[in-house]
């Protein structure tokens, strides 16, 4: 079965440093996404890409954060400078069809720890 | 802003046991409502989606109901399996834009 894929599974950095996590959405999906989840909180909205461009963007996507499809199967969230706040997992997600239809696939998560 | 409640927080019980998952959200104006499974430390497996239009949907032993009007989503465990165990999230997507907003999620433990 298809399945979104999502390197590397944990990443330690210190504070500062710029950090890039990787997925690889399922192939035919067009639509592309970045959830968080603190620990022990509930998982958060951070930014929807689509046709090769930010379709939206939560408040917690700030200029720290970017996003990039740099071929046509890798899609990548890079925080340029992280914080201690940054620590949480971070879960790639894509669909096929547009907004108001399809189901959403999540990846098992990149573990970020901000020392 | 979408506000989404999930009842009760914790639930323990006897493997075998037929259950009820709540999720309550503020706005209405939805296009769907996914319900998801989350093992310890792992990603979000997709349940179970229900479209807007319809009131409820089907997959095994598990059975989602929608009523948009009043936000309210149920998901119906029968005969509850130990590796039924883990934490369950529901997660509607809004009209207004394409981001699924997550609940706190009901931690489910089935005991042998």
């Amino acid at each position: 079965e298809p399945e979104v894929t999502q390197t590397p599974s944990h990443q330690v950095t210190q504070m500062g440093q710029e950090v890039i996590l990787r997925c690889v959405p399922i192939s035919n999906h067009l639509y592309f996404y970045w959830y968080r989840q603190i620990l022990g909180q509930k998982v958060e909205f951070l930014v929807s890409f689509y046709n090769n461009e930010i379709s939206e963007k939560s408040e917690i996507f700030d200029d720290q954060f970017s996003v990039e499809r740099p071929d046509g199967s890798n899609f990548t969230l890079k925080i340029r400078s992280t914080k201690l706040e940054d620590s949480a997992m971070y879960f790639c997600a894509s669909k096929l069809f547009g907004t108001n239809t399809g189901e959403l696939f999540f990846g098992e998560g990149s573990r970020l720890t901000v020392l | 802003k979408q506000e989404v409640t999930q009842i009760p927080a914790a639930l323990s019980v006897p493997e075998g046991e037929n259950l009820v998952l709540n999720c309550s959200f503020t706005d209405s104006a939805i296009y769907n409502l996914q319900w998801f499974r989350q093992d310890p430390g792992k990603g979000l497996t997709s349940l179970l989606l229900i479209q807007s239009s319809q009131r409820e949907q089907t997959s095994g032993r598990l059975n989602a109901s929608l009523d948009k009007s009043s936000g309210r989503s149920t998901l119906y465990i029968a005969a509850s399996q130990p590796g039924d165990s883990a934490t369950y999230l529901c997660a509607p997507l809004e009209t207004s834009g394409s981001r699924l907003t997550f609940g706190e999620g009901t931690q489910l433990t089935v005991n042998p």
